[in-house]
């Protein structure tokens, strides 16, 4: 069984701190790593990795992955108020047509002002 | 572009009905459509995967007869929730992939409450 763990599963900062946020997996036949902010509804797109070592990053955030480790980060600096959301790690994998993804439970993000 | 819509976006309906849901790809052809329920404050939970023209793959612990599936033509995918009760309010959200790419653009979801 495919298995996604995040941690942790809750933080409170405050306004300007930097936090990292992880994500480490069990899966067959692994694909992509996503991670995903959610707010108020479904969840929204972030970032995608495939390759190891390769940072992403998007303004004040960033994500890395290490396939040999089996782990991603996602960094958040200089943390503001409309940060505060779930963020969920997901991991796809499997053959073919026939993958899925495997989400964690997320991390509870608070920011506050 | 790699819109998802789904309509209702909020339906309130009476214990024994049954509801349906729509999940639509607005401007790409989604060959695998994922239904999705969600717990307040947790992950998405995996339902059922359906591509279009064949039966949903549904997840251990989920009831195909209770939560009817149909991926009739590549932009349209409904849910049925048949027969509901309370313990089916929650919010459901449909995921759609066209299979080039593998991101899944996920639909807005609808919050379902049944009384």
């Amino acid at each position: 069984e495919d298995k996604v763990v995040q941690s942790p599963l809750s933080l409170v900062v405050h306004e300007g701190d930097t936090v990292t946020l992880n994500c480490s997996y069990e899966v067959t036949n692994f694909r992509s790593l996503l991670w995903y902010k959610q707010e108020k509804k479904a969840p929204t797109f972030l970032f995608m990795l495939t390759s190891s070592g390769i940072e992403k990053k998007s303004g004040r955030l960033s994500s890395i992955l290490d396939k040999k480790e089996l782990f991603s980060i996602l960094n958040i600096t200089a943390t503001q108020t409309g940060d505060s959301a779930i963020y969920l790690c997901a991991v796809e994998a499997g053959g073919g047509s026939n993958y899925k993804l495997t989400f964690g439970k997320g991390t509870l993000l608070t920011v506050n002002p | 572009g790699a819109v998802v819509s789904q309509h209702p976006s909020w339906v309130i309906c009476k214990s024994g009905t049954s509801v349906k849901i729509e999940c639509r790809s607005l401007d790409f052809q989604a060959t695998t459509m994922f239904w999705y329920r969600q717990f307040p404050k947790q992950s998405l939970m995996l339902m059922a995967t359906s591509n279009e023209g064949s039966k949903a793959t549904y997840e251990q612990g989920v009831e195909k007869d209770k939560f009817l599936i149909n991926h009739a033509s590549l932009t349209l995918s409904t849910l049925t929730v048949t027969s509901a009760h309370p313990e089916d309010s929650s919010f459901y959200i449909c995921s759609a992939t066209s299979g080039r790419a593998p991101e899944q653009y996920f639909g807005p979801g609808t919050r379902l409450t049944v009384t």
